[in-house]
């Protein structure tokens, strides 16, 4: 079943302890993206990747890090996360061609 | 900066009444126009896309969306609403086609009361 998988899908933590989200998708997709989706602003992207090793800032990359070492997945880094992090996740892929995204099923951060 | 607009926030429908969900954005030159539906606790699903061609465009569960260059929209609509199409809406433009870089609206919570 072509899906992309978000792990953990709920996670509750604290200020500064450094916390990854995974996503990986089995489509053999060149692109992936991570968003933010908050109340009143949509979604929001924070980076996203054309391939392999290629990664470039959305629009609200500040305390984020990604990497992409591997076509299938692409993991979302935050270093030091802070309360203004509490939101909740969402990572996509598509063919660059092809641009409708696939969607994860979301990570619900809260940072206390 | 380029940006998408949606100008209603929620809306309220009885079932069978029809819909129409406005989206504008900001840019002028080539564009990708989506319109994706959240379903509560779910993730994003496509309804519909306009790349280029005909700027009516039929989607999924009888949605359709117009792109009108001239005005910078893609609205939305579907004639008959039913009570599972109570969600969340995203209009979503790629204004640097081939890149990846995707920009959604602030979206639109649809409730149908049945």
């Amino acid at each position: 079943e072509a899906q992309v998988t978000q792990n953990p899908r709920y996670l509750i933590t604290v200020t500064g302890k450094k916390l990854t989200v995974t996503c990986s998708q089995n489509m053999n997709h060149e692109y992936m993206s991570w968003y933010r989706q908050d109340p009143g602003l949509g979604l929001r992207q924070i980076y996203y990747s054309m391939n392999v090793e290629v990664t470039d800032k959305g629009d609200v990359p500040e305390g984020y890090k990604v990497s992409r070492k591997e076509k299938r997945n692409f993991p979302l880094i935050l270093e030091s996360p802070s309360p203004n992090q509490t939101s909740l996740y969402f990572c996509a892929s598509s063919f660059i061609r092809d641009q409708p995204q696939h969607f994860g099923d979301g990570t619900r951060l809260s940072i206390l | 900066a380029q940006s998408v607009s949606q100008h209603n926030h929620h809306v309220i429908l009885s079932e069978a009444a029809s819909l129409e969900l406005g989206c504008n954005y900001s840019y002028g030159g080539t564009v990708n126009l989506f319109w994706y539906v959240q379903y509560p606790g779910q993730h994003l699903q496509l309804l519909l896309k306009y790349f280029s061609g005909d700027p009516l465009v039929k989607g999924i569960k009888g949605f359709e969306a117009e792109f009108i260059k001239s005005k910078f929209s893609f609205n939305l609509r579907k004639p008959s609403v039913q009570w599972s199409d109570t969600a969340e809406y995203f209009c979503a433009v790629n204004a640097q086609v081939n890149t990846g870089k995707l920009i959604f609206g602030q979206g639109t919570t649809l409730q149908v009361k049945p």
